[in-house]
């Protein structure tokens, strides 16, 4: 199947500072990008789709100015999180699906787990 | 809003058992449905795919069923085994992609 990195796969920071998170399509090219995050325990929520040079589209109640996404290219997406709090903590997952693939299938980064002092 | 819901919640079972887990969904307006597992502080490994246009998947012991129209799909797992321990999730797939809570599995030796 088709290969989704996710990097860096573990980061700590301390309050206040910014955190980038990078999903690259490793072999395919990919229009759109999808980013999770997950609380223990709990299921994957979407936060956001990422569109390829064009702005994201947020869910009702993700702060766009939190969670800054970039979709620069075809195999790049990448989430800032800005000014991180404790409570940003959590585990952030992308997706995505080979263009032009008439399937639809998803195919999941490793994740990237965030720690926020 | 997609709304996904997934029953049940945690299962156990010993090994050598066949099990069914359901998932159910309120938008039946998907392309596909695809299911996935996930072990613990893992990324999500893709199980099967089903389009919207087929009732069925099947891959090795795991059999995934989809009834579109009533907005439910099963996934049935032969002769579990302890390797198949994890959460299993279900996503419609539509415009975008939304996960229920999963059914935690685990198989006891």
């Amino acid at each position: 199947g088709a290969v989704v990195s996710q990097h860096p796969s573990r980061v700590i920071c301390k309050s206040g500072t910014s955190v980038k998170i990078e999903c690259r399509s490793l072999d395919f090219q990919a229009t759109t990008m999808f980013w999770y995050r997950q609380f223990p325990k709990q299921s994957l929520m979407l936060m956001a789709t990422s569109n390829e040079g064009s702005k994201a589209t947020y869910e009702q109640g993700v702060e766009k100015d939190k969670f800054l996404i970039n979709h620069a290219s075809l195999t790049l997406s990448t989430l800032t999180v800005t000014s991180a709090h404790p409570e940003d903590s959590s585990f952030y997952i992308c997706s995505a699906g080979p263009r032009g693939a008439s399937t639809g299938e998803l195919f999941f980064g490793e994740g990237s787990r965030l720690t926020v002092l | 809003k997609q709304e996904v819901t997934q029953i049940p919640a945690a299962l156990s079972v010993p090994e050598g058992e066949n099990l069914v887990l359901n998932c159910s969904f309120t938008d039946s307006a998907i392309y596909n449905l695809q299911w996935f597992r996930q072990d613990p502080g893992k990324g999500l490994t893709s199980l099967l795919l089903i389009q919207s246009s087929q009732r069925e998947q099947t891959s090795g012991r795991l059999n995934a069923s989809l009834d579109k129209s009533s907005g439910r799909s099963t996934l049935y797992i032969a002769a579990s085994q302890p390797g198949d321990s994890a959460t299993y999730l279900c996503a419609p797939g539509g415009n975008q992609f939304y996960f229920g809570t999963g059914t935690s599995l685990t198989v006891i030796p």
